[in-house]
């Protein structure tokens, strides 16, 4: 059975840092991309950032970029969300997905089809 | 970035109604485009993936089409457990976008 598990989440100050960690489970962790995706309170769906199979290639939105280092450990099942210069406007529940992402014969093919259950980011002081 | 429109932005159904759901993207992303469900306080969940493709495990009542910038996500027969946020996705190109929702709620 495929699992996610996030950690790390909490309250922390404008300004400050947190590490999100989500350990996988269930599957060929190595084998799949990554994905961060977060959600402000009563708000929808934000695509934060992705990490390929082997980590040799990142993707972030322009909201984190620079702020936000996505990064993953194969020989752990784990991938990481380091978050620095945490502003209040960061405050969501993030969620980590696995991506599946292929070719077939009908062209490319990219969903993220497991998610774990979140973990709670406050940023206030 | 690629903007991503749903409409309604919700909608009132009945058990048993048929609902369709429309995203619009601000550019054309073939049928690079995946549907999800969120109930509150639930992550969300794969329904649709490439504009028509039914993510295994996922009923028969629920089916995608589209392509270019125009999509349709429908629920042919609505049951109780369907009621919840329903977002769609462009994975055409990086950031990768959601829509704004659409909530479906009990009339």
């Amino acid at each position: 059975e495929v699992q996610l598990l996030e950690s790390g989440g909490g309250l922390v100050q404008p300004g400050g840092s947190l590490r999100l960690s989500c350990a996988a489970s269930g599957f060929t962790f190595s084998n799949y991309a990554m994905t961060w995706v977060r959600q402000g309170p009563g708000m929808g769906l934000e695509w934060v950032s992705s990490i390929v199979a082997s980590g040799g290639s990142t993707h972030d939105a322009d909201s984190v970029k620079g702020r936000f280092t996505i990064s993953r450990d194969n020989s752990k099942n784990t991938v990481y969300l380091q978050m620095d210069r945490l502003r209040a406007e960061d405050t969501a529940v993030y969620y980590c997905a696995r991506e599946v992402s292929y070719y077939d014969d009908n062209g490319y093919v990219d969903h993220f089809d497991y998610w774990g259950q979140g973990t709670r980011v406050t940023v206030s002081s | 970035d690629i903007q991503m429109t749903q409409s309604p932005s919700s909608l009132s159904a009945s058990v048993g109604d048929r609902v369709t759901i429309t995203c619009r993207a601000s550019q054309t992303i073939n049928t690079y485009l995946n549907w999800y469900q969120q109930k509150p306080g639930k992550a969300p969940n794969l329904l649709i993936y490439t504009a028509s493709n039914l993510q295994d495990g996922v009923p028969s009542r629920f089916s995608g089409s589209g392509s270019g910038t125009d999509f349709t996500l429908t629920i042919s027969s609505l049951q109780p457990g369907d009621f919840a946020t329903y977002y769609c996705q462009q994975i055409y190109s990086t950031p990768l976008t959601f829509g704004g929702g659409t909530k479906v709620e009990i009339k």
